[in-house]
């Protein structure tokens, strides 16, 4: 079946501007997570999803990060005021409800000019 | 708070090497462990995982096997191919709820030469 994915694949934006990445979990999937991955370093954990609400946004690293999940299927990151720090590959995951294993998608590569 | 710690790469070995790659963690209490892949051009997957102390995961011919004393999860293969070519990522997390957030290390590229 169709994996985890995400859009778009890169991003180019100038500082400043608003974005949004989109994820497409796999069907039937309850748990939806937010990663960001910076150059050199592992994924950071940013917004946990149990259906539609965020159980746990304790990783957003300050108020311009906002995500949504309207429907408890697919899930949009929202970044206000961006700035060249934010630039970063940004990871969606799934997974099923009381199951530790996650399922992530390609990622999307934004860039802050 | 929690943390991985994985050995500093790049690592660079010929084909039928033998592979170890260390990585020990900090956490309170008992999290699961695991080691996701990153192959050039993909997404993180899942190789392995262990979920409590003695627990040895495998797949692919790795295995790792969760040691509390030691508070490690090292990464380990007999013999590794050009196709083992990746970055590898040690991680933990704990069962809150339902809630499985991922601590991760670092990452370790691996290069397999023919």
């Amino acid at each position: 079946g169709a994996g985890v994915s995400q859009t778009p694949s890169n991003k180019v934006t100038e500082k400043g501007k608003y974005v949004e990445l989109r994820c497409d979990p796999i069907s039937g999937h309850t748990a939806l997570y937010w990663y960001r991955q910076s150059l050199g370093q592992g994924p950071e954990f940013l917004i946990y999803f149990q259906g539609t609400g965020a159980a746990d946004d304790s990783g957003l690293p300050n108020d311009r990060f906002f995500a949504v999940r309207p429907e408890g299927s697919v899930s949009t990151l929202k970044i206000q005021r961006t700035e060249r720090g934010d630039s970063a590959v940004y990871l969606c995951a799934s997974g099923q409800q009381g199951v530790d294993t996650q399922y992530f998608g390609p990622g999307t590569r934004l860039t802050v000019l | 708070g929690n943390s991985v710690t994985q050995m500093e790469g790049p690592v660079t070995l010929s084909e039928e090497a033998f592979l170890t790659i260390n990585c020990t963690y900090t956490a309170t209490g008992y999290p699961s462990l695991f080691w996701y892949v990153q192959y050039p051009g993909e997404g993180l997957q899942l190789l392995l995982k262990a979920t409590k102390a003695d627990d040895k995961g495998s797949n692919k011919g790795f295995e790792a096997t969760y040691r509390k004393e030691t508070t490690s999860f090292h990464l380990e293969k007999g013999s590794v191919q050009v196709s083992d070519s990746a970055v590898y990522f040690c991680a933990l997390s704990y069962s809150g709820g339902s809630n499985y957030k991922l601590t991760f290390g670092k990452g370790t590229l691996l290069t397999v030469n023919p």
